[in-house]
């Protein structure tokens, strides 16, 4: 089974900065990787995804994420964050079990936003 | 028009109670799914319906039981509640059964069990 790390549980940022948050995943040979955003008191939504080819990913609201196969990550950035991108941050690959999808996410991170 | 609607959005009840938690997507989507959030903000798949039929159980308790009277609803009954079913409970859906597919994820239901 696919696993996913998400090294940092909480990420403070003052507004304007870049911000980075990152995510590895364990190896196989077809990957596919999420990066979803859950606001406070709210479902997630879909940021961006990589399935095949370029490696880099543009995704909602400004984010970008780079998929990189010899480290196995997917990190996701942003050049300069809003009080607005204050959120949960979920990376997730995706395998099929059993004929269907199955997302498994990592643990999440915090993104704060200090202004 | 919300695409994954669940209702309630909150749910506060005792221990050893039956309840209901209702999910209904109006995007068409032909696979539903409910997840569980702990806590610690950690989610996992619970079950995920195709075309009204179960393709995965995560070996989720005998309490815990779905059901998808048509494609564009998936309910989840618990009978006998726990303190530890106290999470937030995601419907999600998406289209087809494909790695490469996006699931669209309901507002949650918070569930507290005392």
């Amino acid at each position: 089974a696919q696993s996913v790390t998400q090294l940092d549980s909480q990420v403070p940022v003052f507004e304007e900065a870049p911000v980075e948050l990152r995510c590895n995943y364990s190896s196989s040979v077809s990957v596919y990787l999420f990066w979803y955003v859950q606001y406070p008191n709210q479902g997630l939504q879909l940021l961006l995804k990589y399935l095949s080819g370029s490696t880099l990913v543009k995704g909602i609201n400004g984010f970008e994420a780079e998929f990189n196969k010899s480290q196995t990550s997917f990190h996701l950035r942003k050049p300069s964050v809003h009080i607005s991108d204050t959120a949960e941050y979920f990376c997730a690959v995706s395998e099929v079990i059993q004929g269907a999808q199955k997302l498994v996410f990592g643990q999440g991170t915090r993104l704060t936003i200090n202004p | 028009d919300t695409a994954v609607s669940q209702t309630p959005k909150y749910l506060v009840t005792q221990m050893g109670n039956d309840k209901s938690i209702k999910c209904e997507q109006n995007l068409g989507h032909d696979t539903m799914y409910w997840y569980k959030q702990d806590s610690k903000k950690f989610l996992k798949i619970m079950f995920s319906y195709n075309n009204k039929e179960l393709i995965i159980n995560e070996t989720v308790p005998n309490r815990f039981s779905p059901k998808s009277p048509d494609k564009a609803h998936l309910n989840l009954h618990i009978n006998s509640l726990e303190l530890g079913d106290s999470a937030v409970y995601f419907c999600a859906s998406s289209q087809g059964t494909g790695p490469r597919g996006t699931q669209y994820f309901g507002p949650g239901t918070r569930l507290l069990v005392l």
